[in-house]
């Protein structure tokens, strides 16, 4: 069974500062996504992540794989307000199925 | 973009009642869809995929019975919640992936349904 933890499940930090989200994933997966959600809102796809040492970037945000670590982190950069939501990394369990498997979460609270 | 569109975005019904969900590609065909439910401050949970023209697969532990999928044409899912109890109140939300241009690795979230049920 395909098991996919975060780490942190809250994150409470301050603007300006840098952090990262790590996504642990249990079994081999060459597609891994990035969403946000905020609060009583569907998700927002933020990346696509599809081959072993693929890094994407944009704005504040970079997520990068490994998948022979099977590891993906999200690393926020001079965080702002705006980023406070919470963040889900999903994993593509079978690629001819398109099924993913969440992620625990990650709740991001920006204070000033 | 892609997008896929849900209907209705909160639902209030009684127990025992059915209730259904509709999720919509609008601009690029689906034939496989997925339903996820999410309860609160919890992750997403796969219920099932969505085949169109044929029956929906379940994940184990989602009773098939209960959670009726129908995937009639490539635009179309939809989720009837049959006889539904309070247990049941969550946020239901479909995914599609895009098939054309550039969208064609990116799955699509549609914005979600609420269901509560008193």
């Amino acid at each position: 069974e395909l098991k996919v933890e975060q780490n942190p499940l809250f994150l409470s930090m301050q603007e300006g500062k840098n952090y990262t989200i790590y996504c642990n994933y249990s079994t081999t997966s060459d597609r891994l996504y990035w969403y946000r959600q905020d609060p009583g809102k569907s998700l927002e796809s933020l990346f696509v992540l599809l081959s072993n040492g693929a890094v994407k970037q944009e704005g504040r945000l970079m997520a990068s794989l490994d998948t022979k670590a099977r590891l993906s982190t999200l690393h926020i950069t001079a965080a702002v307000h705006d980023l406070s939501a919470t963040y889900f990394c999903a994993v593509d369990l079978n690629l001819n199925t398109d099924k993913l498997i969440f992620g625990t979460g990650t709740r991001l609270q920006v204070f000033p | 973009g892609a997008v896929v569109s849900q209907h209705p975005s909160r639902v209030i019904c009684k127990s025992g009642t059915s209730v259904k969900i509709e999720c919509r590609s609008l601009d690029f065909q689906a034939t496989t869809m997925f339903w996820y439910r999410q309860f609160p401050k919890q992750s997403l949970m796969l219920m099932a995929t969505s085949n169109e023209g044929s029956k929906a697969t379940y994940e184990q532990g989602v009773e098939k019975d209960k959670f009726l999928i129908n995937h009639a044409s490539l635009t179309l899912s939809t989720l009837t919640v049959t006889s539904a109890h309070p247990e049941d109140s969550s946020f239901y939300i479909c995914s599609a992936k895009g098939m054309t241009g550039g969208s064609g690795n990116t799955i699509y979230f549609g914005e979600g349904s609420w269901l509560t049920v008193v």
